[in-house]
């Protein structure tokens, strides 16, 4: 089976703070997401890596980077946490060409 | 603008009934279509696809039906079950903008004992 883990499923982080959500998949996927996840708005795509060291960004990159320095990898990064940055953060991976997309059990990040 | 998105944010059906989740979108360069389910505290679970060139897609209890005249999907439940109580969404993945997965909203299934 395809897994995807987030590093930590709750998160509470104060306002300013640099914050970092770890994604790690076993299945050799090229292509990896970060998704942020928000009542009434279903999944918005913060970024995206077609491979080691690219990236892209999604519909909503601000306040946000990503790394993705091993293929298995892909980190997003606060680099200066706010309130309307408290949400459900959900990493997924695949191999793209038309193909699913597996997620992971997604990380609940509070900001106060 | 475009958009996927779905026709109703929530359905409640009686153990054993069918359920139909409908989805509409936009973009006719669309060509691959995803159904996900997301049960409470956990990440979206791929339930079925579809690509542009079927109308139809049939797996365990559920089937899924594409009109791209109308840009309709729709994901049939047979004979729901308690266990299939969550959020829907559907995804698209649009021609040209790699491999990007355009999510709706999400419709919240409940089942009634």
């Amino acid at each position: 089976d395809v897994k995807v883990t987030q590093s930590s499923r709750y998160l509470v982080k104060r306002t300013g703070e640099k914050v970092f959500l770890e994604c790690v998949q076993d299945m050799d996927h090229e292509n990896m997401f970060w998704y942020r996840q928000d009542p009434g708005l279903g999944l918005r795509l913060i970024y995206f890596s077609y491979d080691v060291k690219m990236k892209e960004k999604g519909d909503i990159p601000e306040g946000y980077s990503v790394s993705r320095e091993k293929k298995e990898r892909f980190s997003l990064i606060l680099e200066s946490a706010s309130t309307n940055q408290t949400s459900m953060y959900l990493c997924a991976s695949g191999l793209g060409g038309g193909t699913e997309a597996f997620f992971g059990q997604g990380t609940r990040l509070t900001v106060v | 603008g475009e958009s996927v998105g779905l026709h109703l944010p929530t359905l409640s059906v009686q153990e054993g009934d069918n359920s139909i989740i409908n989805c509409a979108y936009s973009n006719s360069a669309s060509d691959y279509f995803i159904w996900y389910k997301q049960e409470s505290g956990k990440g979206p679970q791929f339930i079925i696809d579809i690509r542009s060139n079927m109308d139809k897609r049939q797996g365990q209890r559920v089937t899924v039906l594409l009109n791209k005249t109308v840009k309709h999907l729709s994901l049939q439940i047979a004979a729901t079950q308690p266990g299939d109580s969550a959020v829907y969404f559907c995804a698209e993945n649009r021609q040209g903008t790699g491999n990007q997965f355009y999510f709706g909203t999400g419709t919240s299934l409940t089942v009634i004992p």
